[in-house]
């Protein structure tokens, strides 16, 4: 399993756009890479979902470069709600998923 | 709707006592797992199961039993085993196969007292 690197915490402020990177220097080809959302005292929410270059859905978009070795989670205009930890996983069908601490992303009004 | 139900949401155990944390999924998933949170932590995999009648063990495996005897439940048992059984627990399940594309429950409390 692909090990992952992300910062620990961040801040921002209502309305600006947060990008949060992943490093995930040692990905293989069948990997995916996963973003995970949780908010106090509830289980991880799906947020998106890419293989390579971008990805976008209703909530946020995923930004993978060529070599795939990192990758940005990009989450518009952000509000109080976005506060939670955000997970970044790579892996491939049938791994176990693997968590680490995540990003602490803290909005400010 | 489809979803993940865990009960109860609360939990406190005495030591030395055994308790189960329950798990129902109607979401026609093959694979389940658990999982532990302690504060400001990230999560740690204690057992999963891709198929029914069969479990493997996690990375924390130890002071936890889990059993799988239909595809829609997998309950968890703290045992008197575990040392510091106090954490949030999280159950999950997925399509064999998906990628990551998991669905997670909105956990039980334990607090030992």
């Amino acid at each position: 399993l692909a090990k992952t690197t992300q910062p620990i915490s961040m801040d921002s402020y209502e309305g600006q756009e947060v990008n949060i990177t992943c490093s995930h220097n040692n990905i293989a080809t069948n990997d995916y890479i996963t973003w995970y959302q949780q908010f106090p005292s509830q289980g991880p929410r799906f947020i998106i979902q890419g293989y390579k270059t971008k990805v976008t859905n209703e909530v946020a978009s995923l930004f993978i470069p060529a070599d795939r070795k990192s990758s940005t989670l990009s989450l518009p205009r952000v509000s109080l709600s976005d506060t939670a930890v955000y997970y970044c996983l790579v892996g491939a069908p049938d791994d176990k998923i693997i968590f680490g601490k995540g990003t602490r992303l803290h909005i400010l009004p | 709707d489809g979803g993940i139900t865990q009960s109860p949401k609360y939990l406190f155990r005495k030591e030395g006592q055994n308790v189960t944390l329950s798990c129902e999924q109607n979401l026609n998933h093959d694979a389940m797992y658990w999982y532990r949170q302690d504060p400001g932590q990230g999560l740690r995999l204690i057992y999963y199961s891709q198929i029914v009648n069969d479990f493997q063990k996690g990375d924390i495996a130890e002071g936890y039993s889990v059993s799988r005897e239909k595809k829609e439940s997998f309950p968890l048992t703290v045992t008197s085993a575990q040392k510091n059984p106090t954490a949030f627990y999280l159950c999950a399940s997925s399509e064999t196969g998906e990628a990551y594309g998991y669905t997670f429950g909105s956990g039980t409390r334990l607090t030992v007292v």
